[in-house]
């Protein structure tokens, strides 16, 4: 079975600066796909970002943008200038390539300072 | 435009009385999924549809069924909700053959 690791329950950044958030995955599958979800308080959990296993290169959109080290199973999310608005939980979730059910790290609760 | 719309937002049930959850979608995904999420936790899938067909997750409690009886629709019934399991519940629709789910804003239930 899949497993997704997020070691860090907690992390605060000060606005404008960089962060990253970090997840591992464990499968023993070849073809699966990594996301960040964004949840922020009482509102719906929205795609911040995606990774295809079979592409090299990293995902980015916008602000964000990924750290996919496939061999080490790693999948950091790079939040850049961060805004107040990013404050949220975060979570990081693997789909395998056989079918479409989402995997779940446990999450990480982001605040920004002002 | 909401996407995908749960009611109600917040719901009180007594220990023991049924209670059902809903959620309805305007994108016309084929597939819907029902997931439980405690406080602090990560989102726990509890069955999903595809199309027609139900797919139940193997530790998923009896306690809890579920009904599509269109596309557009699926509902949550929790037969006689415990203490247990209060939580919020996310209702996802996905188009088949596509990358991402699209959630909704969540139930969250109070047993009492």
């Amino acid at each position: 079975a899949q497993t997704v690791t997020q070691s860090q329950p907690e992390m605060s950044v000060q606005e404008a600066e960089t962060v990253t958030l970090s997840c591992t995955y464990d499968t023993s599958e070849s073809d699966y796909y990594l996301f960040w979800y964004k949840q922020p308080p009482s509102r719906q959990m929205i795609l911040v970002i995606r990774q295809e296993a079979y592409k090299q290169q990293n995902a980015t959109e916008n602000r964000f943008s990924v750290n996919f080290q496939k061999a080490a199973k790693s999948f950091s999310l790079k939040i850049s200038d961060s805004q107040l608005g990013d404050a949220a939980m975060y979570f990081c979730a693997y789909r395998s390539g056989a079918n479409s059910k989402l995997t779940f790290g446990k999450g990480i609760t982001l605040s920004v300072r002002p | 435009d909401a996407m995908v719309i749960q009611n109600p937002r917040y719901q009180v049930t007594q220990f023991g009385k049924p209670v059902t959850l809903s959620c309805s979608q305007t994108l016309n995904h084929n597939v819907m999924y029902w997931y439980q999420q405690k406080s602090s936790q990560a989102p726990k899938l509890l069955f999903h549809y595809y199309d027609k067909d139900f797919n139940n997750e193997a530790d998923t409690p009896d306690n809890f069924q579920s009904r599509r009886p269109n596309t557009s629709f699926c509902f949550l019934d929790i037969r006689s909700p415990g203490l247990g399991d209060a939580a919020m519940y996310l209702c996802a629709t996905a188009m088949s053959g596509f990358y991402e789910q699209y959630f909704g804003p969540g139930t969250r239930l109070t047993v009492t």
